[in-house]
Formats: C-alpha cells, structure tokens, sequence
C-alpha cells in the first residue's frame, strides 16, 4: 500500500530565505505525486504535481518541487519564501492502482 | 464553474445527533472523494464514490458514518449519534475521471464541532 511521510510538523524560515519542505513516499509502481497548500479555513488547493518526465516540477505561486527516486522524496522548494507563503502543505501519492493518500502535512511559518 | 460546494461550512451538533455533510462536485464531475481532517492532523481518506456506487471505503469507520452519492443530488457523507471525537474538518473533493492525473479539485470543508 501506497504512504506518504512529512517528517517535519513545522518549518519556520524568514522571508527572502529559501525554503524546503519534505516528503518521501513509498508505492509500488510508478508514483503519481502531488502537493497541496490550505490556508486557513480554506479547502485545499493544488500547488504541483509529478506524473512523469522531468524530475524538477515547477508550480504555482513560484513553488517547484525535486522528485528523487532513488530516495523516494518529492521535496517542495521555493528560492524566497514569502510572508504570504505562511501556510500548512501536504504531500500526496497515488499509484495506477489506488486512490490518494496524504500525509500529515506541514506548518510552514515565514517570518518578516 | 462553481467549483466543489459543500454545505454547510460550519456544523454544530449535540452528542448523539446526526450530522449531514453534503458536497456537491464539479459540473461534470462524476466522482467523489471524503477525506476527514482531525485537529493538528493530516487528511485521512474516508470514502470514493461514483454515481450511485462506494468504490472504495477502506477508510470510513466501522460504525455511525455512511455515504452516498445519488444519481440526482449531491454527495452526503452521514455520520449517526456523533460523539465528541468526531469534530473536524471534512473534505470533499472531485474528479471527472476515477484516477485523474491533474489531482483534485477541493471544497472547502464543513467544520463540525460535537458539544
């Protein structure tokens, strides 16, 4: 069965620094990856996704992410985070086979 | 394109009501995804549906909570005689293909608090 780990619950950066947030999956067969960004009391919205071809995705609002393979990580970047950015993010992995799993997502805070 | 709708945003009930969560997909959208959000947790999976069909409700619990998606209408996701663990947010979410490359469109969410 398909999960997602985001090993870290807060991400705290100061605006103009660069900024990462991590996940790695496991699934059997080719990974279909996504990230997720709700503002709060919001639904979610789509931010990037992974499907295949080039291993860097770029996305909305200036975010990209790096699928890695060999480490089953799909981490979310973006070069100068924004206050705007503040936001909680979720990582999500589906194969051909199985709906979408999420994991716990993570609190990203930009500081001024 | 109105987008995912969901109803109400906001739901209060005592223990032991029933709460009624509905979600209305996007024009076009014939599949329909509940993921429930517990307090400082991340979303869980609940329940795909299709037209008139469960396709995979590996996730709902056991007892109380049921759902259905009928041929007119909106979803609803049915939970009997809530308790107080059920507050939190609940998640529809739309596709227009049982496994779409795109990802999903989400609504909103309906907040449920038990008192």
């Amino acid at each position: 069965a398909q999960s997602v780990a985001q090993p870290e619950d807060q991400v705290n950066v100061a605006e103009g620094n660069p900024l990462t947030v991590k996940c790695t999956y496991s699934v059997s067969g080719n990974p279909y990856l996504f990230w997720y960004v709700q503002y709060p009391n919001r639904g979610l919205q789509f931010l990037l996704k992974y499907i295949t071809g080039d291993n860097l995705v770029k996305g909305s609002y200036g975010f990209e992410a790096e699928f890695n393979k060999s480490q089953t990580s799909f981490h979310l970047k973006k070069p100068s985070a924004l206050v705007s950015d503040s936001a909680l993010y979720f990582c999500a992995v589906r194969d051909n086979n199985n709906d979408m799993r999420f994991g716990a997502g993570t609190r990203l805070t930009v500081k001024p | 394109n109105a987008g995912v709708m969901q109803n109400p945003r906001h739901l209060v009930r005592r223990r032991g009501q029933e709460a009624r969560l509905r979600c209305s997909p996007m024009k076009g959208h014939s599949h329909v995804y509940w993921y429930r959000q517990l307090p400082e947790e991340g979303l869980k999976f609940m329940v795909y549906l299709q037209k008139e069909n469960i396709i995979d409700e590996s996730g709902m619990p056991k007892e109380r909570f049921s759902a259905e998606f009928p041929k007119e209408g909106p979803s609803i996701l049915r939970i009997q005689q809530v308790v107080r663990g059920d507050s939190a947010a609940y998640f529809c979410a739309s596709s227009p293909e049982a496994r779409p490359t795109l990802g999903y469109t989400f609504g909103s969410g309906t907040r449920l608090t038990v008192v």
